[in-house]
């Protein structure tokens, strides 16, 4: 099994839903990050938390609320989405400064 | 100015070509350092650290240079199996935020 896994993999929503992405991992690790990323501009920071008390917003937060419910699991919640939140998001975890990633979550918000 | 920069390429090479990436980046009180790669629409990998006195892997070498601010990536006898992108990572700390920051990513092609 993978130790980061994200849900859903895919999304395609409209333009002022809400919708919610989900992240859970099993390495134990304490600290947990989100990204997006567009073409040509990289991985941008969200949010992160390094423990379950513990919330940062990062350099793009605007629009976007996380909630750490365990040690185990950090969810990204878009309250009213926008067709500039079309992106591939990700999920990381990390015990040092190295950070290891789940698969994905494509979400397209028409 | 990006906090980390890198040529996004792509750098198309034959296999078997020993091919290097750089990646500068702005802040001089940036800690830690990293190679990642990533393949398309799949989630970024982890390399290789980079460590102030160099480091290998295998058919990869990673320098830090500190005077110059930037990273390096060295990839000897090109497979076509290293066609993917490679994002450098570093770690600003006094940004307040220990979270790593990405360039955008060299795209590396190997061809036949």
């Amino acid at each position: 099994d993978a130790d980061v896994t994200q849900t859903p993999r895919n999304r395609i929503t409209k333009t002022g839903k809400r919708i919610m992405l989900e992240c859970s991992q099993t390495k134990g690790h304490d600290r947990m990050y989100w990204y997006r990323q567009d073409p040509g501009l990289g991985l941008r920071l969200i949010y992160y938390s390094f423990d379950v008390k513990d919330i940062n917003k990062g350099e793009i937060s605007d629009g976007y609320s996380v909630s750490r419910q365990a040690q185990a699991k950090f969810s990204l919640s878009l309250e009213s989405a926008i067709p500039n939140q079309t992106a591939l998001y990700f999920c990381a975890t990390s015990t040092t400064d190295t950070q290891y990633f789940g698969p994905g979550t494509r979400l397209t918000v028409l | 100015r990006k906090e980390v920069e890198q040529d996004p390429g792509p750098f198309n090479v034959p296999e078997g070509a020993t091919v290097a990436f750089n990646c500068t980046y702005s802040n001089s009180a940036s800690q830690s350092f990293f190679w990642y790669r990533q393949d398309c629409r799949k989630e970024p990998k982890l390399l290789m650290s980079v460590y102030s006195s160099g480091n290998e892997d295998g058919r990869f070498t990673a320098q830090l240079n500190r005077a110059s601010q930037y990273i390096s990536l060295l990839i000897r006898d090109s497979k076509l199996s290293d066609s993917a992108t490679y994002l450098c990572a570093v770690l600003h700390p006094d940004t307040g935020r220990r979270a790593l920051t990405f360039g955008s990513g060299t795209r590396l092609q190997v061809q036949p």
